[in-house]
């Protein structure tokens, strides 16, 4: 099974802040890499897909990189509604996700 | 509007179990360029993947749950389901059902609904 591990878990930051998150998976998992956002009590929103292509209605502030084992989420200037929890998500016939960064 | 809506029941007994439907409205649950997915979370943790399934019929299901997990596709009805057996606590969680794309990544989600194992 592939694990994807993500870091850091928690992340304090300020409104105007570039953050960065990383996902590092066991093996290779090409660019299938996702990136969601999940406020408390709701479902988690599609923020990436394939690494690095921003999703419809997504601010562009937010951007993905990476391949293979490694992929970084970037934020540029962390606004206040970006305050969340973050999670990456590999396909490789089988799906995982990583353990999630909180952004506070 | 596109919408994926879970239902089923919020509590399960331990060893019973654990039956949850996920109806989509505004579009076909037929599509051939979708496949549809259950994830789950328990209370304060990650999400989880627990399977997916395609129009070609291909099931694919998460190694963790050993064989305790089956999904359906009903097409007539414009829905899916999960059946998880022999539940334990470790179960309760938030189950979320979602749809895919040819990223390979969960595009849309239902809301979620909580449900606890418990006697």
């Amino acid at each position: 099974d592939i694990q994807m591990t993500q870091s850091p878990s928690t992340l304090s930051a300020f409104v105007g802040d570039r953050v960065t998150i990383t996902c590092r998976a066991s093996q290779s998992v090409s660019t299938w890499l996702a990136w969601y956002q999940q406020k408390p009590g709701k479902a988690p929103k599609l923020l990436i897909s394939e690494a690095s292509t921003l999703e419809g209605g997504v601010p562009s502030r937010f951007s993905g990189s990476g391949s293979g084992t490694e992929f970084t989420l970037t934020i540029s200037s962390l606004q206040p509604d970006d305050f969340a929890t973050y999670y990456c998500q590999q396909y490789n016939r089988f799906c995982t996700f990583g353990g999630g960064t909180k952004v506070e | 509007q596109l919408q994926l809506q879970e239902s089923g029941p919020g509590l399960v007994k331990p060893s019973e179990t654990l039956s949850l439907t996920c109806i989509l409205s505004g579009g076909s649950i037929s599509s051939r360029n979708h496949y549809w997915g259950w994830i789950r979370q328990p209370p304060g943790q990650a999400l989880e993947w627990v399977g997916s399934i395609y129009h070609t019929g291909s099931i694919y299901y998460n190694p963790s749950l050993k064989g305790r997990v089956r999904v359906l596709l009903d097409t007539s009805k414009n829905q899916f389901s999960l059946n998880l057996y022999s539940v334990t606590a470790a179960d309760t969680a938030v189950y979320f059902c979602a749809r895919g794309g040819a990223t390979n990544s969960f595009e849309l989600w239902g809301q979620g609904t909580l449900v606890t194992v418990s006697a």
